[in-house]
């Protein structure tokens, strides 16, 4: 079983759309939780932290479940720029530092 | 204050040769993470140095990869006797304690 599951789509939605991305994870005592962008051939960039209380940034809300262990982003109001792929990140409880555990994305096209 | 530069950013290799593979982290960063990225697939951890250390190597293939990060200069990921499979986009990251900051990768082609 894969660390970090994620559907990987691809998700093809109008522009104006709102869409939702979901992730599970293995490891229960995982500490960290994080979304990642990352367009075609190019780095990942963090987009957003996860947190248990839920957190939003502009038309980005993300959520976790640890009871769960499940990790959600939703996007409201696509736009044409968010076409993007979406990474499923989190982090172990060993070691001190953050090695990153990444999911292999969910791929996201926002048409006209 | 540049960010994490890598270099080449792309690096073709016949079957055989060796690939050099560079990263010089975020000035005052003295962590340095190499991650792979296979074609459709995430991005896997590969290893975990600080100066002159190797932390943390469990990602790395026992064969053929070597890191290292030395006192001066870049951290080098080394590919001795590279394979098609070793064909990937290789990131590296730097951190002072936490929070990433991603270079641009550099892609390796072997033909």
């Amino acid at each position: 079983r894969k660390e970090v599951e994620q559907d990987p789509g691809p998700f093809n939605v109008p522009e104006g759309a709102t869409v939702a991305f979901n992730c599970t994870y293995s490891n229960s005592a995982s500490q960290s939780f994080f979304w990642y962008r990352q367009d075609c051939r190019k780095e990942p960039k963090l987009l957003m932290s996860v947190y248990s209380s839920g957190n939003e940034d502009g038309r980005f809300t993300a959520q976790l479940n640890r009871a769960s262990q499940y990790i959600s982003l939703l996007i409201r109001d696509s736009k044409l720029s968010d076409s993007a792929t979406y990474l499923c990140v989190v982090t172990p409880t060993s070691g001190g530092y953050n090695k990153l555990i990444f999911g292999a994305g969910t791929r996201l096209a926002v048409h006209p | 204050n540049a960010g994490v530069m890598q270099n080449p950013r792309h690096l073709v290799r016949r079957r055989g040769q060796e690939a050099r593979l560079r990263c010089s982290p975020m000035k005052g960063h003295s962590h340095v993470y190499w991650y792979r990225q296979l074609p459709e697939e995430g991005l896997k951890f590969m290893v975990y140095l600080q100066k002159e250390n190797i932390i943390d190597e469990s990602g790395m293939p026992k064969e053929r990869f070597s890191a290292e990060f030395p006192k001066e200069g870049p951290s080098i990921l080394r590919i001795q006797q590279v394979v098609r499979g070793d064909s990937a986009a290789y990131f590296c990251a730097s951190s002072p304690n936490e929070g990433y900051t991603f270079g641009s990768g550099t892609r390796l082609t072997v033909v």
